[in-house]
């Protein structure tokens, strides 16, 4: 299995608040997990990556993998405008190949 | 400057029309791959390939092709293509070992009439 579930909602937050994301996963011999920022008509870029459980954080931005429940957060502190994008979810299985989430849609209002 | 380049950037075509979308990549990684990404389906992998002459299908291969004759390049042929091959196509490559870390271009809009 393969799987990587996103709620694909949109969030709309305003300028300053903490933005949560949240994925699952179905296998557990997954091992790498990322987070991809994808803005409008544009290529995903790869914000962050963990390998196996625990947290990672890189400025604004915390990755989190509890691989007890098979759960993926990404948390960004003091959200800006500029941070309003798309964000994915995605892991690493097989033979070197990438399963992405659905993607969250995420507003920072100014 | 390091890049994944893709062209043409928006194509309209009409069913059963052959072409090719091209990608190419200047950061010598030995892995690439395209997806297409759909909305309410997400980024689907269609084929990849870890090094030259070495391709593996991905999750939605069927009425695509691909070859691998250099490291840089990575094509993308539409033999016959057809409306529902109407998407957003990306084109991605990593370093061989990190896959995980995949640079994407900026990506080839394609409508099937």
């Amino acid at each position: 299995q393969k799987e990587v579930e996103q709620d694909p909602g949109p969030l709309s937050v305003p300028e300053g608040a903490i933005v949560s994301l949240n994925c699952t996963y179905s296998n557990s011999a997954f091992q790498y997990f990322m987070w991809y920022r994808q803005y409008s008509r544009k290529g995903p870029e790869l914000l962050m990556y963990t390998y196996s459980s625990g947290n990672k954080e890189d400025g604004r931005f915390t990755a989190q993998v509890d691989k007890s429940s098979k759960y993926i957060s990404l948390f960004i502190r003091d959200s800006q405008p500029s941070d309003s994008a798309t964000y994915l979810c995605a892991s690493l299985y097989g033979n070197n190949r990438l399963a992405f989430g659905k993607g969250n849609q995420v507003v920072v209002i100014p | 400057e390091a890049q994944v380049t893709q062209n043409p950037r928006y194509l309209i075509t009409v069913t059963g029309k052959k072409l090719t979308v091209t990608c190419s990549q200047n950061m010598n990684h030995e892995y690439m791959s395209w997806y297409r990404q759909d909305p309410g389906l997400g980024l689907r992998q269609i084929y990849y390939s870890m090094n030259v002459e070495v391709t593996d299908k991905g999750d939605v291969p069927e009425g695509y092709k691909v070859s691998r004759k250099e490291k840089r390049n990575f094509p993308l042929i539409l033999e016959s293509p057809s409306p529902n091959q109407t998407s957003l196509y990306f084109c991605a490559s990593s370093p061989s070992g990190q896959a995980y870390e995949q640079y994407f271009g900026p990506g080839t809009r394609l409508t099937v009439t």
